[in-house]
């Protein structure tokens, strides 16, 4: 067990809706990573947030967007759903803002139908 | 940009029969490179960190090693439970001054009783 929590596991959805993917970073950590891993494809960054703030921004489409809050968990949400967004969503969490050793959450697949 | 490649994609041993795991990166300053197992449908696990040529890092059956253009991970007498999928990734120093981490497509290893 990482420390990380995600939330849901699992998410089926149809085109055209948006959901919202939540994560918990260890204790102490300050900072939050998105990632998107399909079948095909390995771990794409998504979105860097250190203490609040968004920090680089790597693959992330238009209709995705991120926050981190104050209490440092963060929240992807991802909107007008297509079946090409269907993958498992990875969150990860660093203790500081130079992407040392990650350490990832069990992730939340979504099915987009 | 910085470029990770990971060979085999799969690799298939009989329990016992040691074998290595090869990354090869390009990277323009290497801030750390970074070693992750994944099994089916979780997280990746945090496993090692290297930092510079010559830098060696041992767990269990499992050794990583790293020169200036890839790094390797040794698998000795490996054990069914040893199967998952290795992940390699390399945080550089891009433009701009952000150390983004870049993940290879893993190799795939199944140890067969």
């Amino acid at each position: 067990d990482s420390g990380v929590t995600q939330t849901p596991k699992h998410l089926i959805t149809a085109t055209g809706q948006r959901v919202t993917l939540r994560c918990s970073p260890r204790s102490g950590d300050l900072s939050v990573y998105w990632y998107q891993q399909s079948l095909d494809q390995g771990l794409q960054f998504l979105i860097h947030y250190y203490n609040g703030e968004e920090r680089a921004k790597g693959n992330i489409l238009e209709r995705f967007s991120a926050q981190q809050f104050p209490d440092l968990h963060s929240e992807l949400n991802l909107s007008s759903l297509e079946l090409g967004d269907s993958a498992l969503y990875f969150c990860a969490s660093s203790v500081d803002g130079l992407s040392y050793e990650q350490y990832f959450g069990p992730g939340t697949r979504l099915t987009v139908t | 940009e910085d470029q990770v490649t990971q060979s085999p994609e799969a690799l298939r041993l009989q329990e016992g029969e040691s074998s290595s795991l090869n990354c090869s990166y390009t990277v323009s300053g290497l801030r750390g490179l970074f070693w992750y197992r994944q099994d089916p449908g979780k997280g990746p696990e945090f496993l090692f960190t290297l930092y510079s040529a010559g830098e060696e890092k041992e767990k269990e059956r499992l050794k990583a090693t790293l020169t200036k253009k890839e790094s390797f991970l040794h698998i000795t007498a490996p054990k069914p439970e040893d199967s998952a999928t290795y992940l390699c990734a390399v945080r550089g120093r891009n433009s701009g001054g952000y150390q983004k981490v870049t993940f290879g497509t893993g190799t795939k290893l199944q140890v067969i009783p």
